[in-house]
Parts: C-alpha cells; structure tokens; sequence
C-alpha cells in the first residue's frame, strides 16, 4: 500500500519565497528520502533523512522528520523558478513481495512563478 | 552515484503489440528496480530485478505480461506485451548503489523514463 501522502498536491508561489511540502506515512520506516522531477523527466534525490534524526540541511533545503506523528517536511527557502517541478517523499519498507523497496508518495507539485 | 541510460525515451505503440525497453547503467550494480508512473501519479513499483535470479514482480504486475531480463550487473529489459491504452505510462528504471539491509538503505538513481502512448 501507498505509505507517503505529499501535502498540498499543488503549490503555487511567487520567486524568492519559501515552499513547505508535508508528508505523512503510515508504518515505520528506516528513513525518509525526498526527490524532484522535473516534467517529462526522471527522479533526482535530494536528500535523505534517517528515523534517528530530527532536521537536516542541504543547501536551499531543511527536512524535518517527526517519528512520533509519522511525518515530515521539506522547506525550500528562497525558491527560483527552476524550482518548478513535482516533490515526492519515499520511505524504505518491503513489499508485498518480500522486496526491500522505497513506495513513493502522491507528490507536490510546485509552480515558482517569476 | 550511477547514470542510467533509457530507450527509448518515447514511443507510440498500436493495441496488441509488445515493447521493449532497454536499461544500461555506467556501472556494476546489485539492485535494479522498473517503476510505473502514469499520468499525473507517483510512481507504482512493477518489479525488482536483480542479476542472477528471476525478477520479482508486486502484486498486480505478472511476468507474462511484463518479463524482465537482466544477464548482467550493467543492463536490464522490460518488455510490456500485447499492449493497450491502460499501459500508456512513463516506464522509469531505477537502481540502487548502497540498498543492501534496512539500516543501510541507499538512494535510487533514475533513468529519464521511457513515454509510452497505446493507441
């Protein structure tokens, strides 16, 4: 079953403000990992946060990961229009299968608007 | 880090026929994975393949209908057979460097996806 739900599914904002996604899963996870398409294209991963950390940074981008509510939250600050693209959150977990495997979210689409 | 090579990138295919698409990384790696993604969705694993034993498919997703190869540790197939327009999707091969155990999961790399149009 589908574990991370991005919220909102859409975001629409104007350049050089912050962005804020949500996600929330559902059972427990080893990790959490945050990855970007751009339209028509592959993933990119963007940063990955284990079930023993709280926070963590790369550049533009602050994760947070609350275990206790099952959630957490990516923050672009001072976003650029090529920040436009589709967000998803991923956590590790086997499935149905017995496979080792990392179940997507719906995704957030953001529009950074110039 | 790894770089995934597609093909092809897109394709228009007539109801019935098969399709094949061809996944080649730049280097060795363990784990392969062949995720769905149609139209506005996230992403949907269809299988795990991994070298040297049969691919294992999710719930939903048969060996008949989409058989898998991978004869090395560099290159992978997915074929989807006797197609129609519910397959119309973005095929997207993924592998992983370092997903070995649960403490030591790794970062999945993508190819640029291969757009299919059933008509």
């Amino acid at each position: 079953s589908q574990q991370g739900e991005e919220d909102p599914q859409a975001l629409s904002i104007q350049e050089g403000e912050n962005a804020t996604m949500n996600c929330s899963y559902k059972t427990s996870i080893n990790n959490l990992q945050w990855y970007r398409q751009n339209s028509g294209r592959g993933l990119v991963h963007l940063i990955l946060i284990r079930s023993n950390e709280r926070e963590k940074h790369s550049g533009r981008l602050r994760v947070t990961l609350d275990t206790s509510k099952k959630s957490s939250s990516l923050l672009i600050t001072a976003s650029r229009a090529a920040d436009t693209a589709s967000y998803f959150c991923a956590t590790d977990g086997y499935s149905g299968a017995g496979s080792y495997q990392l179940t997507f979210g719906k995704g957030t689409k953001l529009s950074v608007i110039p | 880090s790894a770089v995934i090579s597609q093909k092809p990138s897109r394709d228009i295919c007539q109801r019935g026929t098969s399709l094949t698409i061809q996944c080649q990384v730049d280097s060795q790696v363990t784990m392969m994975f062949w995720y769905r993604q149609q139209p506005g969705q996230s992403l949907t694993l269809i299988a795990t393949a991994n070298q040297g034993s049969e691919a294992t498919y999710e719930s939903g997703f048969v060996i008949d209908k989409f058989p898998i190869s991978r004869p090395n540790l560099t290159f992978s197939t997915l074929t989807v057979s006797n197609m129609s327009p519910e397959d119309s999707s973005i095929y997207l091969c993924s592998v992983s460097t370092g997903m070995t155990s649960p403490a030591n999961t790794g970062e999945l790399f993508f190819g640029e996806g291969s757009r299919l149009t059933v008509l």
